[in-house]
């Protein structure tokens, strides 16, 4: 199985900060990789698609980017409703998660 | 308006089989670029891949779980069955449909349903 990689594990970042995530995999996924926001006992919610491509309706600060092993989802400018735990996922079969990264209010 | 809908017992005891019931609403499980998956995530950890099926039945398992689940669908009541057999204290989590979206090669999954919190204990 492919195993993916978050970090950090967790955050601490204040209101209009930039903020990076990274997500790696153990090998190249071209760029089968999503990420997905959690809140608090909520299910999770899809951000972002292949890699980079925006989910209908997601705002526009955030981001994504990376091909292969290395990805990134940026939040360009950290929002209240922003602080949850963030999830990578690849879909290579079998599909796997990351481990979660918590951004939390500094 | 896609909606998926978990249902199944809140408690189960350890070795008894689990079974739950996602009903979908609002696509069609026919439909050749969609599919169902279960996600589950026990207390405070991360998301965990239990298994997918498409609508020209092909399934998917994670594989540390294989021998333990059986996925299958009837299209007819718009419903995605998830066993899982052997349960144990370990099991115990929030339990997540979701519709998978296809498009080529490339899948996301979108949306997901409420989840259902099933505990395992004697």
């Amino acid at each position: 199985d492919i195993q993916m990689t978050q970090s950090p594990s967790s955050l601490s970042a204040s209101v209009g900060d930039r903020v990076t995530i990274t997500c790696r995999a153990s090998q190249s996924i071209s760029s089968y990789l999503n990420w997905y926001q959690q809140k608090p006992g909520k299910a999770p919610e899809l951000l972002i698609f292949a890699a980079s491509s925006l989910q209908s309706a997601v705002p526009s600060r955030f981001s994504g980017s990376g091909s292969g092993t290395h990805f990134t989802l940026t939040i360009s400018s950290l929002q209240p409703e922003d602080f949850a735990t963030y999830y990578c996922q690849q879909t290579n079969s079998p599909v796997t998660f990351g481990q979660g990264t918590k951004v939390e209010i500094k | 308006q896609v909606t998926l809908k978990e249902s199944g017992p809140v408690l189960v005891k350890p070795t008894e089989t689990l079974t739950l019931t996602c009903t979908v609403s609002g696509f069609s499980l026919t439909n050749a670029r969609t599919g169902v998956s279960w996600v589950r995530q026990p207390p405070g950890k991360a998301l965990e891949w239990l298994a997918h099926i498409f609508s020209n039945d092909e399934k998917s398992y994670s594989t540390s779980l294989k021998s333990r689940l059986t996925i299958s669908k009837d299209t007819s009541k718009s419903q995605v069955v998830l066993n899982m057999t052997n349960m144990d204290p370990v099991d115990t989590g929030t339990y997540y449909c979701v519709r998978i979206q296809l498009w080529g090669a490339y899948k996301w999954f979108d949306p997901w349903g409420q989840g259902t919190l099933v505990t395992v204990s004697s």
